[in-house]
């Protein structure tokens, strides 16, 4: 167990709607990250927020988008929703958000979009 | 960005030591090297980090060489619950070094038999 929730492990939805992905970070960390795994892309670094801020962002759709809460939760919102949305999502966390800092997965939340 | 090359797949009976070779020739001077392993349908868990020469934990040992163009990760005596995918990475100083997002190549997946 790394410490860091996600809810709901599993998602079934259809093509044009709007989902919201919940991460919870391990005590004590302030950076979360989100990450997506499809079959044909591997894993894919999506974003990352430090202390409630956005610090770095990578492969994410203008569709997509997150925030981190005061409370440091964090949560994805996946709209529109297409087939390809189909993925597993996992959110890591880490102290300080540095790059030689471990990051901590979370179990993922797999998305099925039909 | 710095890229990593790793074999697709590699084969292995349980009790025997596994060697996982990593290129990264574009590696920068502040970059670490980590390993992550991860399990299907499961997040990645850190396996290893190191920055240069040896480093060695109760899992595996990390072995850098001078010019750290490359690395390798030594599982010793395999068991069946060490098949899995191993991704090795490297800091991305794309962003200064700073951020910790992780870039994922395809990974090295290892299959221990009996």
């Amino acid at each position: 167990d790394s410490g860091v929730t996600q809810t709901p492990k599993h998602l079934i939805t259809a093509t044009g709607q709007r989902v919201t992905l919940r991460c919870s970070p391990r005590s004590g960390d302030l950076s979360v990250y989100w990450y997506q795994q499809s079959l044909d892309q591997g894993l894919q670094f999506l974003i990352q927020y430090y202390n409630g801020e956005e610090r770095a962002k990578g492969n994410i759709l203008e569709r997509f988008s997150a925030q981190q809460f005061p409370d440091l939760h964090s949560e994805l919102n996946l709209s529109s929703l297409e087939l390809g949305d189909s993925a597993l999502y996992f959110c890591a966390s880490s102290a300080r958000g540095l790059a030689e800092e471990t990051q901590y997965f979370g179990p993922g939340t797999r998305l099925l979009v039909l | 960005l710095a890229k990593t090359t790793q074999p697709i797949s590699m084969d292995s009976y349980e009790g025997q030591e596994v060697n996982i070779t990593c290129s990264h020739n574009n590696i920068a001077t502040n970059d670490y090297i980590t390993w992550y392993q991860q399990f299907p349908s499961q997040g990645p868990r850190f396996i290893i980090q190191g920055y240069k020469t040896k480093v060695t934990n109760e899992v595996a040992s990390l072995f850098i060489p001078a010019d750290r163009k490359s690395s390798t990760l030594s599982l010793p005596r395999v068991s069946l619950s060490d098949t899995a995918v191993y991704y090795c990475l490297v800091g991305d100083t794309d962003y200064g070094g700073s951020q910790g997002n992780l870039i994922f190549g395809k990974g090295t997946k290892l299959s221990v038999k009996p």
